[in-house]
């Protein structure tokens, strides 16, 4: 099932500085996008969502964007932060209450 | 903040032997889901649950697998004869509050399973 895919499988970046993490999908009909950040046996932490009626979606540092057209959104992270070093994962979903098909997750890396 | 919560967080069990994993979503929502992650690969939808009787599920839940809600607050899976290739983290989560919160799901922090 790779409906949603990352193909960046890591990211480095410098403290201060802007994480972006990009993700493609398949399905034109999903009708909800999902970030989830993941620290090393712990769940998925909810980030941000962003409706497909929607093309951006802004909260505090995080802000995710939208492009239907070209079936891509990327989260951005500004200013990224040391903690923020983890695995994020984006999920799609084709209605309320359905499964999230998730993509293989971003390795974030954010030096001091 | 109200949180999912799984319990055990580690099980070790010898193939064919029966788990049960259990899981306390979070106590307003509607909608309860399992996924599980084996390791260096994606996490992966097993079943949904809603309003009592399962809503979805992959082609990965079997007749192995079942999902039971015997009470108000509990909701739990259960591997009826473990194969070596169930060893993974099991996730559950939970999702349903409010006006567009249906699509955010909320997940525990998971329980490893493990076969031998």
């Amino acid at each position: 099932d790779q409906q949603v895919k990352q193909n960046s499988p890591s990211l480095s970046v410098q403290e201060g500085r802007i994480s972006i993490l990009n993700c493609d999908y398949t399905n034109s009909m999903f009708d909800y996008f999902l970030w989830y950040k993941k620290y090393p046996a712990e769940g998925p932490t909810f980030l941000i969502s962003i409706s497909s009626i929607k093309d951006k979606n802004e909260d505090g540092r995080f802000t995710v964007f939208l492009n239907k057209s070209a079936k891509h959104l990327s989260l951005h992270i500004v200013p990224s932060q040391p903690g923020d070093s983890a695995v994020y994962f984006c999920a799609a979903s084709l209605y309320q209450g359905g499964k999230l098909i998730f993509g293989q997750g971003t390795e974030l890396s954010v030096k001091p | 903040e109200p949180e999912v919560t799984q319990t055990p967080s580690h099980q070790v069990t010898q193939m064919g032997q029966e788990v049960i994993l259990r899981c306390v979503p979070i106590s307003n929502h509607l909608y309860f889901y399992w996924y599980r992650q084996i390791l260096g690969q994606k996490v992966e939808f097993l079943v949904s649950f809603y309003n009592n009787e399962i809503s979805e599920k992959s082609e990965i839940f079997d007749d192995q697998f079942s999902v039971e809600r015997p009470d108000g607050s509990n909701f739990t899976l259960k591997i009826r004869s473990t194969k070596l290739e169930d060893s993974a983290m099991y996730f559950c989560a939970s999702s349903g509050s409010g006006q567009g919160k249906y699509y955010e799901q909320y997940f525990g922090p998971g329980t490893r399973l493990t076969v031998t």
